[in-house]
């Protein structure tokens, strides 16, 4: 009974490569969200999604794409990979987009770029 | 970039109570002040938040200041499962201001 998954915990793959990490909410939250966590530790948004709909979107590389093909879900889709790619992915929902909405994270997916 | 200040790390007996501070002096009026921990490499857990008053829950209580400027976040009973990087962090807004900023946060260790 995950609130939040994401599949898979650990990808490695080679430089180049195409791939793509799956998120799940079973908690009928309205909004989700990618975050990207660097080998400092440092944390960062990289989408958001309401709806469907994206409505956050910081400086990413457009290699990065996220699709969301119901509420429950947002995949994370990255092309032509690089070693600086390589990092902690997390996944997060939300019910709303407000300042009163927490957010539940899930698991993470550490991806590495050989 | 983050609002908030944070001490970078801070000890804890276990049992005792842990008292993590955060400055955000440049608040505005519709942020609310939140806090997230992190244990090891796992996704970031959600504590507690607050607008103005006082809040308490099953796991912390956050104290804020009248003028709002700083907070402190509260584990009343530290234990060593508590040992994580805590975030204090100052959300609000809609649409594109509405989102996450995540400092360097605090790392709390709770030692026997």
């Amino acid at each position: 009974d995950t609130a939040v998954s994401q599949t898979p915990k650990y990808l490695v793959t080679q430089m180049g490569n195409d791939k793509s990490i799956k998120c799940e909410q079973n908690l009928g939250h309205d909004t989700m969200y990618w975050y990207k966590q660097d080998s400092k530790k440092f944390l960062k948004i990289m989408f958001s999604y309401n709806n469907k709909e994206l409505i956050i979107n910081e400086t990413v590389p457009n290699r990065f794409s996220p699709k969301s093909p119901d509420k429950a879900h947002l995949n994370l889709h990255i092309n032509s990979l690089e070693l600086g790619d390589s990092a902690v992915y997390f996944c997060a929902s939300s019910q709303g987009w407000t300042g009163s909405d927490e957010q539940f994270f899930g698991p993470g997916t550490r991806l590495t770029v050989l | 970039d983050a609002k908030t200040t944070q001490p970078p790390s801070m000890d804890c007996a276990e049992g005792r109570a842990a008292n993590l501070p955060c400055n955000h002096s440049t608040i505005s009026g519709n942020e609310y002040v939140y806090w997230y921990r992190q244990i090891h490499s796992q996704g970031p857990q959600y504590i507690i938040h607050g607008l103005k008053n006082n809040e308490t829950n099953e796991m912390a209580s956050l104290i804020i200041t009248e003028d709002r400027k700083s907070s402190t976040l509260i584990l009343p009973h530290a234990t060593l499962r508590d040992t994580a990087v805590y975030y204090c962090i100052v959300f609000g807004g809609t649409g594109t201001a509405s989102k996450l900023t995540f400092g360097t946060g605090t790392r709390l260790q709770v030692t026997l």
